[in-house]
């Protein structure tokens, strides 16, 4: 059974740094295009980053420069590193494995990221 | 960056009845379209990808279609789980988008 549990969410000022979590079981990261996807309270979804299995990275223009995705295939597991956090950035943050061209069909259940001061 | 536009905002259906959901891309994105439903407090759902396929596990009473800059998803007979927020997303290019969403009440 896939399954995806997210973790390192928190309370953050702004400028502060942040990284996410996603742990994977029943396949493997490496073999799988992953991504991140964030929902603003009351909000709607946001695309936020994407890992391809070719290793390709992806980023929405809104964390372009501040955000890293990236993997650690021996702990089957894919990160967001989070920088210079802006009071927009405040989010349920989702992981989610690809099924066919960059369509979710797998998700955990999120990490609440809040930044304020 | 592409912009998908969900119509209309909120849907009233009655149990039993019919639903469709419209998206509407600001240029042609071939049937490169999801759709996903979200109910409060769980991550989405994929229902339709490529436009036209059913995910794993959905029932036939969800269908989507439409390619180029148009796209209807249609739940047919209605049920009681079937009152969520809907979302269309474009697949395949980057940015990958999402539509504002279209929620479908009693």
């Amino acid at each position: 059974e896939v399954q995806l549990l997210e973790s390192g969410g928190g309370l953050v000022q702004p400028g502060g740094s942040l990284r996410l979590s996603c742990t994977a079981s029943g396949f493997t990261v490496s073999g799988n295009a992953m991504g991140w996807v964030r929902q603003a309270p009351g909000k709607g979804l946001d695309w936020v980053s994407g890992l391809g299995s070719d290793g390709h990275t992806h980023y929405a223009d809104s964390v372009n420069g501040r955000f890293t995705i990236s993997r650690d295939n021996s702990k089957n597991t894919v990160y967001l590193q989070m920088n210079d956090l802006r009071l927009e950035d405040t989010a349920m943050y989702f992981c989610a494995k690809d099924v066919w061209a960059w369509s979710f069909e797998s998700w955990g259940q999120g990490t609440l990221v809040t930044v304020s001061s | 960056e592409i912009v998908l536009t969900q119509s209309p905002g909120t849907l009233s259906v009655s149990p039993g009845g019919g639903a469709t959901l419209s998206c509407r891309a600001s240029q042609s994105i071939s049937n490169h379209l999801a759709w996903y439903q979200q109910k409060p407090g769980q991550p989405p759902r994929l229902l339709i990808y490529s436009a036209s396929t059913r995910a794993t596990g959905i029932p036939p009473r969800f269908s989507g279609s439409g390619s180029g800059t148009e796209f209807t998803l249609t739940i047919s007979s209605l049920q009681s789980e079937d009152f969520a927020v809907y979302y269309c997303q474009r697949q395949n290019s980057f940015p990958l988008t999402f539509g504002g969403g279209t929620t479908v009440e009693i």
